[in-house]
């Protein structure tokens, strides 16, 4: 069935750093990759989004590039604040059923 | 109005209530979800709602009883519930079956069952 691996956090980073969040998946078909950002205490929200290969989503200085010979959506940011600073999930959607299938979240802690 | 509500934000109750969470969406979607998010984990799908009719139920035990009122509303039902049960209950909505859309989620109800 599909799946999605994320790293494993927490990761910890300082101010400015650069950030990278590794996220593979398995499916059939082609489905739609997405990045969800989860502050504490909240729901969660949609960072970004691809729906085919090669495509980019960005949004607020992430990106992630649909990567299908390597079944990959990695999320990067060129320099992270402290207020990015949240549980990161990457998730995939596509078969013919309603299900958005979540990786196990990656916890970013920015540091001053 | 991207927005889903649920309420109550915060609910506490004992193994012998019954209780209800509400969501309510007014974006014109048409697939509704339960999820329940355990501390550091990721959200775990309950149930889907396609079209006000419940299309994925994911072996969820009978103490909590979906019900979807109409396409802007969504209901879980919870009675008899054990303290492993509490957490964080997420309702989302999503346009429809194309792949392509994304869920959007509420702000959760956090339950606490004493």
């Amino acid at each position: 069935g599909n799946s999605v691996t994320q790293m494993e956090g927490p990761v910890t980073l300082s101010e400015e750093a650069f950030l990278t969040i590794n996220c593979t998946y398995t499916a059939t078909g082609y489905p739609s990759l997405f990045w969800y950002v989860q502050y504490p205490g909240e729901g969660l929200q949609l960072l970004l989004k691809a729906t085919k290969a090669d495509d980019k989503g960005s949004n607020k200085g992430f990106e992630a590039t649909y990567r299908k010979e390597t079944t990959s959506f990695h999320l990067e940011k060129g320099s992270v604040q402290v207020s990015d600073s949240a549980v990161y999930f990457c998730a995939l959607g596509g078969d013919s059923s309603y299900k958005l299938i979540f990786g196990s979240g990656t916890r970013l802690l920015v540091r001053p | 109005d991207t927005e889903v509500t649920q309420t109550p934000k915060h609910l506490v109750m004992g193994m012998t209530n019954k209780k209800s969470l509400k969501c309510e969406q007014h974006m014109g979607h048409r697939a509704m979800y339960w999820y329940k998010q355990k501390a550091k984990k990721p959200p775990e799908l309950m149930f889907v709602y396609s079209y006000e009719k419940l299309s994925i139920n994911e072996s969820v035990p009978s103490r909590f009883s979906p019900e979807c009122p109409n396409s802007s509303l969504l209901n879980l039902h919870l009675h008899a519930l054990q303290p492993e049960d509490s957490a964080l209950y997420l309702c989302a909505s999503r346009p429809g079956q194309g792949i392509d859309t994304e869920a959007f989620f509420g702000q959760g109800t956090r339950l606490t069952v004493v």
